[in-house]
This record gives C-alpha cells, sequence and structure tokens, in this order.
C-alpha cells in the first residue's frame, strides 16, 4: 500500500525558534498534500492544502507567514512553524493523495507532535 | 457548516464482543462517509466508505451504512479482537469539496481479552 512518512516524530523546540516539518510519500507521486492540527480529544483540523509548484492554500483563520508550506517536489511537502509559542504545541499530520485509475485517496502520515517550551 | 460527531472514548470492550461506535454529522450538501482507523504510532488508514444514501461500507469485519434520514454512519463489528485497539475517526467530504475532510474526534477502542 501507499505509504507517508513525517520526520521528525516528535520535535521539543524552544519558544521564538523555528521547526520544520516534512511529509514524504515514499512510493508514489503527489501533487496534492494536505496539513492538519490535532489538539487533545479533539478533530483533525485541516490547515492547508500543498499543491506542487504553487503557493499552498490556506484555510480560514491559519496564518500563512507563521505556517510556512512549500511543496518543492511531487513527492515532499514542508510545514515550517516559524517563531513558534506555546500555543502551537500540537500534534501535526500530513496527507497525500493520490491518483490511480481516476480513483482518488488520502493516504496519512503519522504525525509529528511538536512541544514548543 | 459541515460537522461530524463521535461518541467520547475510550471503548473497553472484551474479545469477541459486539462494537458500535456511533457517529452523526451534518452537511450543507451531498457528503461521502468515511471511517478511518489509527493504530498506535502509525498514521490514519481508511478503513471503509459509503458515497450515497443506504450504501453499506465493510471492510475487516468493520460494517457502516450511511443513514440519510437520521444522518449517522455509526461503525460495527460483530466480533472485535485485541487487534482491533486503536482510534477510529469518522469523516466527511463533500462532492466537489475538493477533498476537505471534515472528521470526527476519534474514539479509542480498547479490546482486552
Amino acid at each position: 500500500g501507499a505509504v507517508v512518512s513525517q520526520h521528525p516524530s516528535r520535535v521539543i523546540c524552544k519558544s521564538g525558534t523555528s521547526v520544520k516539518i516534512e511529509c514524504r510519500s515514499l512510493d508514489f507521486q503527489a501533487t496534492t498534500m494536505f496539513w492538519y492540527r490535532q489538539f487533545p480529544k479533539q478533530s483533525l483540523m485541516l490547515m492547508a492544502t500543498s499543491n506542487e509548484g504553487s503557493k499552498a492554500t490556506y484555510e480560514q483563520g491559519v496564518e500563512k507567514d507563521k505556517f510556512l508550506i512549500n511543496h518543492a517536489s511531487l513527492t515532499l511537502s514542508t510545514l515550517t512553524v516559524t517563531s513558534a509559542h506555546p500555543e502551537d504545541s500540537s500534534f501535526y499530520i500530513c496527507s497525500a493523495k493520490r491518483q490511480r485509475g481516476g480513483i482518488e485517496t488520502q493516504y496519512f502520515g503519522p504525525g509529528t507532535r511538536l512541544l514548543v517550551l | 457548516g459541515n460537522s461530524v460527531t463521535q461518541m467520547e472514548g475510550p471503548v473497553t470492550l472484551s474479545e469477541e464482543a459486539f462494537l458500535t461506535i456511533n457517529c452523526t454529522y451534518t452537511a450543507t450538501g451531498y457528503p461521502s462517509l468515511f471511517w478511518y482507523v489509527q493504530y498506535p504510532g502509525e498514521g490514519l488508514q481508511l478503513l471503509l466508505k459509503a458515497t450515497k444514501a443506504d450504501d453499506k461500507g465493510s471492510n475487516k469485519g468493520f460494517e457502516a451504512t450511511y443513514r440519510k434520514e437520521t444522518t449517522s454512519f455509526h461503525l460495527e463489528k460483530g466480533s472485535v479482537q485485541v487487534s482491533d485497539s486503536a482510534v477510529y475517526f469518522c469523516a466527511l467530504i463533500l462532492t466537489g469539496g475538493g477533498n476537505k475532510l471534515t472528521f470526527g474526534t476519534g474514539t479509542q477502542l480498547k479490546v482486552e481479552l
């Protein structure tokens, strides 16, 4: 089956620093990837849609200058949390869309837990 | 707006017990409905889906029927196993909604011997 990886799986950083999270589709090409955020005991909230070779589309209320997304290739999207603050601590999950035989399916990464001190 | 409501967990069952995890939704259009499962340390995996009213999705012994009249998509399994222990997410996508999934909060299932 299709595999999506995320790196790192867990990161702790100091307030004010930036953190980059990578999302890779390991065995398929993904022109579209999605970034989600999950708070404890809450839904996954879509933050943005990442399109290869173009700017990401952000959901309402998500600061694009704070959450920088770069979809540099068909297998890699990165999310950079800039000037992180404790309220940015969360679980970040990516997914990659694969198209095969006219059917689109989203495959999810295992998530990255961010803790900002 | 669109939303998905799931029963709160954790749900703890003995092996071979019957499982029901309730899911109801609100949507502005005609959604497709999904159940995803997340095993410890892994990504979300699509478990089953239904794209129109009265459709039944099934996989690995799990079933869910798209009930438009009650706006529900309850997940059921007749006999759970310890290996079914995971977090289960109900989700929807609106037709023409650009693959934007709306998730429920997830329900943790613990199956004990």
